[in-house]
């Protein structure tokens, strides 16, 4: 089993659309979860961090699920913006400091 | 603006020469950088763990005589490819953490390597 599974995609949305993503992990040791967006052929940028009790940033809403071994990205009101990949991304402590385990990524493109 | 730099952000060049990628980290200290390495369409890959004044950490499969890692100072890494090959054309990507305080992992805009 893959240390991380994401669906590639690629979600096809209108603007103004509500879209979501889930990733799988496999470590259950894992302590630290994030979201990451990255555009073609440059770096990942941090999008939030994700807590055990769920947050919220703007447009955006992260999940997480340890029973179940999921994080989960809503993105409300679609924008031409947000088209991009977004990666999840696990680390082993819970700063996210050391070692990341990325997701291969799932594609999103955001159609007006 | 950018708190990690590296350089080049692009370079072709031809099979059996070696490439150096330096990662700085700009207004802070980084004891440890890391090395990620991403084919296309496929997830970042942690190669290594630099860490400044000792020897870099090496992730299973990659070879350390073949990435050479030096963390000379507190804010540069460097990752020489040596003897490149086709197939060592990827985008490398480094990413640096602040000594002070819990800080997320800064990331480097990358270099795309592609040997000829």
């Amino acid at each position: 089993r893959k240390e991380v599974e994401q669906d590639p995609g690629p979600f096809n949305v209108p603007e103004g659309a509500t879209v979501a993503f889930n990733c799988t992990y496999s470590n259950s040791a894992s302590q630290s979860f994030f979201w990451y967006r990255q555009d073609c052929r440059k770096e990942p940028k941090l999008l939030m961090s994700v807590y055990s009790s769920g947050n919220e940033d703007g447009r955006f809403t992260a999940q997480l699920n340890r029973a179940s071994q999921y994080i989960s990205l809503l993105i409300r009101d679609s924008k031409l913006s947000d088209s991009a990949t977004y990666l999840c991304v696990f680390g082993p402590d819970s700063g996210g400091y050391n070692k990341l385990i990325f997701g291969a990524g799932t594609r999103l493109a955001v159609h007006p | 603006g950018a708190v990690v730099s590296q350089h080049p952000s692009r370079v072709i060049c031809k099979s059996g020469t070696s490439v150096k990628i330096e990662c700085r980290s700009l207004d802070f200290q980084a004891t440890t950088m890391f090395w990620y390495r991403q084919f296309p369409k496929q997830s970042l890959m942690l190669m290594a763990t630099s860490n400044e004044g000792s020897k870099a950490t090496y992730e299973q499969g990659v070879e350390k005589d073949k990435f050479l890692i030096n963390h000379a100072s507190l804010t540069l890494s460097t990752l020489t490819v040596t003897s490149a090959h086709p197939e060592d054309s990827s985008f490398y990507i480094c990413s640096a953490r602040n000594i002070i305080g819990n800080q997320p992992q800064h990331f480097g805009d990358g270099t795309r390597l592609s040997i000829l």
